[in-house]
């Protein structure tokens, strides 16, 4: 089993749309979980990180952590054609400099 | 204006050749890493440096090798390519859980 899962579309939603994008993880030790944004032919961009369970919002994004399912979530409200692009988790085991990230899930929201 | 650039952008080389790929930063972080990013297998980390002094094996440092010339400087050399060494290089700076990717290298060993 490796050790995050993300599944990786493509996902395709219409402007407007909520998206809900998932990874799942085997190893409890991780504690610390991101995510990344990658348009095509860019670098990732750190959009949210999070310590532990819990919620996390910035703006039209929310992140999910459920430590006791190992299951993250990052939803988008409304999302935009802007939205379009791979969408990247990582997720750390404190004091551990190696992040572990998912393959990626690629979305595109049409207009 | 770039926080973290990278040179060159892209790179076609022979297999058995010896090539470096730069990174540079403006951000002031002490932290650097190398991570590859390939389809199907996603970003897996190189090296990564705390300081100049400190350089650090990460999951597939195997035919790679690095050297931190300075703070804000922190090279990735293949002494001799081969081709699955093939892919999307990154170099990224700041601390384990805030990372700042640069543009990527794309490198196509031959």
């Amino acid at each position: 089993q490796k050790e995050v899962e993300q599944d990786p579309g493509p996902l395709s939603v219409p402007e407007g749309a909520i998206v809900s994008l998932n990874c799942t993880y085997s190893n409890s030790a991780f504690q610390y979980f991101m995510w990344y944004r990658q348009y095509s032919r860019k670098g990732p961009e750190l959009l949210m990180y999070t310590y532990s369970s819990g919620n996390k919002e910035d703006g039209r994004f929310t992140a999910q952590v459920d430590k006791s399912s190992k299951y993250i979530s990052l939803f988008i409200r409304d999302s935009q054609p802007s939205d379009s692009a791979t969408y990247l988790c990582a997720m750390s085991e404190g004091g551990s400099e190696k992040l572990v990230f998912g393959k990626g899930t690629k979305l595109t929201v049409n207009p | 204006d770039a926080d973290v650039t990278q040179t060159p952008r892209n790179r076609i080389t022979k297999t058995g050749k010896r090539i470096m790929l730069e990174c540079s930063q403006t951000k002031g972080h002490d932290r650097m890493y190398w991570y590859r990013q390939d389809p199907g297998l996603g970003l897996r980390l190189i090296y990564y440096s705390f300081d100049v002094k400190d350089i650090n094996k990460g999951e597939i440092s195997d035919g790679y090798s690095v050297s931190r010339q300075a703070q804000a400087k922190f090279s990735l050399s293949l002494e001799s390519a081969i081709p699955n060494q093939t892919a999307l290089y990154f170099c990224a700076v700041g601390q384990l859980y805030e990372q700042y990717f640069g543009p990527g290298t794309r490198l196509t060993v031959t």
